[in-house]
């Protein structure tokens, strides 16, 4: 059964730092392309950035909110993908999901499945 | 970066209505478009695809169409656990972006 499973959100102050893991199971992490989906309390989705495959090139890209703020990484060895989050805000307040972005060989496009169950991540004072 | 706009943001429906929400992008996206239903308190699942296939395991009443710069996502016939908020998501460019969401509610 492929299992997406996050964990380290909390209650961090504005300025400080936290560090996201999504533990992955069920199917070769290491070929996988992943990003990190935000939401907000009552609020909509927000991509928040992605890292591809190393056989891909391993490359990440971001959402403008967060560039220079966040860092995505992962570990193949250990099957896990990070979200380091420094210089945090309050608008960063949300739940942050991990998913497997998808990217077809056809054309025809880019997609997220499976999904995590989220982390809350809390930036007050 | 492309917008998403969906209409409506929330509808009421009964029991085996025929529910349609729309998703526009603010230019040519191709098919590049998938559609996600979330729960309360739920991650988002995956329905729709490249704009009208259909994700494994989801119920054939779910069907999505269009291009370029118009989609729907439609519900053939409105069962119970189909009350939820849907989401389109465009994959043209990066970022990628979703819509505001579209909250199904039981009349």
């Amino acid at each position: 059964e492929v299992q997406l499973v996050e964990s380290g959100g909390g209650l961090v102050k504005p300025g400080g730092s936290l560090r996201l893991s999504c533990a992955a199971s069920g199917f070769t992490f290491s070929n996988a392309w992943m990003s990190w989906v935000r939401q907000a309390p009552g609020k909509g989705l927000e991509w928040v950035g992605r890292i591809k495959s190393k056989t891909d090139g391993g490359t990440t890209d971001y959402a403008a909110p967060v560039k220079g703020r966040f860092t995505i990484s992962r570990d193949d060895s250990k099957n896990t993908l990070y979200l380091q989050m420094n210089s945090l805000k309050t608008e960063d307040t949300a739940v942050y999901y991990c998913t497997t972005e998808y990217s077809s060989s056809s054309g025809q496009g880019n997609w997220f499945d499976p999904w995590g169950q989220g982390t809350l991540v809390t930036v007050s004072s | 970066d492309i917008q998403m706009t969906q209409s409506p943001f929330s509808l009421s429906a009964s029991v085996g209505d025929r529910v349609t929400i729309t998703c526009r992008a603010s230019q040519n996206i191709n098919n590049y478009l998938n559609w996600y239903q979330q729960k309360p308190g739920k991650a988002p699942q995956l329905l729709i695809y490249a704009a009208s296939s259909l994700q494994s395991g989801v119920p054939s009443r779910f069907s999505g169409s269009g291009s370029g710069t118009y989609f729907t996502l439609t519900i053939s016939s409105l069962q119970p656990e189909d009350f939820a908020t849907y989401y389109c998501q465009r994959s043209y460019s990066i970022p990628w972006t979703f819509g505001q969401g579209t909250k199904v509610e039981i009349k």
